[in-house]
This record gives structure tokens, sequence and C-alpha cells, in this order.
């Protein structure tokens, strides 16, 4: 696709559920990063993939957190159990190779309840 | 430690004047630098990326580097309303073997271009 696409755009969870969000990378783009953004805050970094590697997962907040990316190109974000503190902003970006440049996704925003 | 700092504001320009925004960062290396801009409920688009000392300039934007006071700048001339967001600055640092691990970023200094 032209751009990074993310489902859903909301999701509203209670506390307890687990919920899965879903990133579509630019066409081509071998790198793939997750990020949380709190309310007025910057995104934090949650993990990166190199095609179907994941070689950065330092950012997961808690083994609730788990994102796979078995074919290289879609990711998906897992998140078990969700808690309040888990809601916010979480942002996929792609990148080429040399990581200079990175397009983000919409993002999804999730509210637990 | 990877640190990114902004003060994060408002920041209050009146329209047509020159809005400064700073950003400092820890860490000496080899890095590059990049400003993102992201409207209210939006994700981050990119605006300026700068590598090395000195400014860079593109249309009313300018990024000004300073690697020696661990200093990164963006100008904006010619403030106008639309400018009128959060901005992000963020950091690259290169792994001594050539790799790049992703973006750190700052939280962001709110932007308010007042007509």
């Amino acid at each position: 696709g032209a751009g990074v696409s993310q489902s859903p755009r909301y999701k509203v969870a209670k506390r307890g559920q687990d919920v899965a969000l879903r990133c579509d990378p630019i066409s081509g783009h071998v790198s793939l990063f997750w990020y949380q953004q709190a309310l007025g805050q910057g995104p934090e970094f949650l993990t990166y993939f190199q095609n179907e590697a994941q070689l950065d997962k330092s950012g997961l907040p808690s083994d609730r957190f788990f994102a796979e990316r078995p074919e290289g190109s879609v990711s998906t974000l897992k998140i078990q159990r969700t808690q309040q503190e888990d809601s916010a902003v979480y942002l996929c970006a792609s990148s080429p190779p040399d990581h200079e440049k990175l397009f983000f996704g919409s993002g999804t925003q999730l509210s637990v309840l | 430690q990877k640190e990114v700092e902004q003060n994060s504001g408002p920041l209050s320009v009146p329209e047509g004047a020159i809005a400064s925004l700073n950003c400092t960062y820890s860490d000496r290396g080899s890095q590059s630098f990049f400003w993102y801009r992201q409207y209210s409920g939006k994700s981050p688009e990119l605006i300026m990326s700068i590598y090395s000392n000195g400014d860079k300039e593109d249309g009313r934007f300018t990024a000004q580097l300073n690697k020696a006071s661990q200093y990164v700048s963006l100008l904006i001339r010619d403030s106008q309303p639309s400018d009128s967001a959060t901005y992000l600055c963020a950091v690259n640092w290169w792994y001594s073997g050539g790799g790049a691990d992703g973006l750190t970023f700052g939280k962001g200094t709110h932007l308010i271009i007042q007509p």
C-alpha cells in the first residue's frame, strides 16, 4: 500500500481482556517498529523487527506484551490481560534498511476500562 | 542512557514571527537527528533531518545542529496558524558496527501560533 496501515483505529477493552493490534507496513520496507505514545508524551520505543526477525524487544514493558511478524510483512502487537496503564496510542512505523526515516501509521488508540 | 530532552511548552508565537524549538540529547557518538510534527490525534510526520554540524534549510524550516553542545534546534520562519502542532525531536544512534537501532524521541514541544 501507499502508507503504513494500522487497525483497528480505536479499541476499547475491559481490564483483563487480551487485544491484538495489526500493522501493515509500506511494501518493501524491511524494518518495522512499534512505539507506545501516552497522552502528552513522545513515542516510546517498544520493539523492532528486521524482516521476520525481532532484533530488539527491550522496550516491551512487561511479559504481557508480545509482537510478531511471521512472514516479514504484517506485524501484530498482542497485549494480554490488559491493564489501565496500557491505555495509550500504539504507533507502528516502517523504514527502509537504513532506518533513517520512519513512516508512521495512524496508530491504534487503546482504552482499557 | 540515551535521552532526548525538550521543553514541553506550550510555546506561543505570533503569526509571522520566527518560532524557535530546542532539543538536547545525551550520549556522544555517531547520530542522526530528525524533527517530526504531530497534529493532535494524528501520527508524527517527518519534516526535517540533519546529519552534520551547521544549518540545513528547507523552505520556511531551518534545522541547526551543534554536536559539541549536544544541541539541535528547529526554526520556523513566517509562522502560520497551520504550524500549530507538537514538534518532536528524535535522535538515531548508530552502533559502532554501522547499524542503527531506531529513533529515540523527546516528549515534544507544543507550539501555538497566534493569529
